[in-house]
């Protein structure tokens, strides 16, 4: 599976939009661009995932550039219960296997 | 949404017992099941892939006699963790890929936090 990189951390003021940046150069053509994050202490939590059309659902939209290197996640409204760590993830749609996750980004929302 | 269900949350066991967690696909059949575990401020690392009715495949480094896990309906998958010591407290996660569509998105317990004293 392709390697992503995400920058450790990024600060939001509550009810400004968060855009988390996530570059995947080496992505595939099968591979698609998957989000999750983590809030302290519990298992992580599917946001949004995306081959190469732009998504959207009711926790996020997530952004994929044409040539699909890289994407953003946009949480439209950052609230205070959105600061957890975020994960982007290519993974290969035809190995059926687990995602594997590095280091993420700590967003942190603040009043 | 699809859910997946842990247990225990929390547990303590001594140096030397076995401790087992439990992962269930609440609403869905999952032929794969995924266990993680967590040190403090660190990513999640993946342990191995449980198979319904096979043997599960554990990633390099990971003990397969040490950590027990068993597949054993499209429902439910164990993890025992034998002989338990101190180095074994971690956060262990188990994720679920729904039977239908390789692109499905994988659901994750809400993971048990084992303190092995």
């Amino acid at each position: 599976d392709a390697k992503t990189t995400q920058p450790p951390s990024m600060d939001c003021a509550e009810g400004r939009a968060a855009n988390l940046p996530c570059n995947h150069s080496t992505i595939s053509g099968n591979e698609y661009v998957y989000w999750y994050r983590q809030i302290h202490s519990q298992g992580p939590q599917y946001i949004i995932h995306g081959l190469k059309n732009n998504e959207t659902n009711e926790m996020a939209s997530l952004i994929i550039t044409e040539d699909r290197k890289s994407s953003t996640l946009i949480l439209p409204h950052a609230t205070l219960r959105d600061t957890a760590v975020y994960y982007c993830i290519v993974r290969d749609y035809q190995a059926g296997t687990a995602l594997i996750f590095g280091k993420g980004t700590t967003l942190s929302v603040s009043s | 949404g699809a859910v997946v269900s842990q247990h225990p949350s929390r547990v303590i066991c001594k140096s030397g017992t076995s401790v087992k967690i439990e992962c269930r696909s609440l609403d869905f059949q999952a032929t794969t099941m995924f266990w993680y575990r967590q040190f403090p401020k660190q990513s999640l690392m993946l342990m191995a892939t449980s198979n319904e009715g096979s043997k599960a495949t554990y990633e390099q480094g990971v003990e397969k006699d040490k950590f027990l896990i068993n597949h054993a309906s499209l429902t439910l998958s164990t993890l025992t963790v034998t002989s338990a010591h101190p180095e074994d407290s971690s956060f262990y996660i188990c994720s679920a890929r729904p039977r239908t569509g390789v692109n499905s998105p994988l659901h994750f317990g809400n993971g048990t936090r084992l303190t092995v004293t």
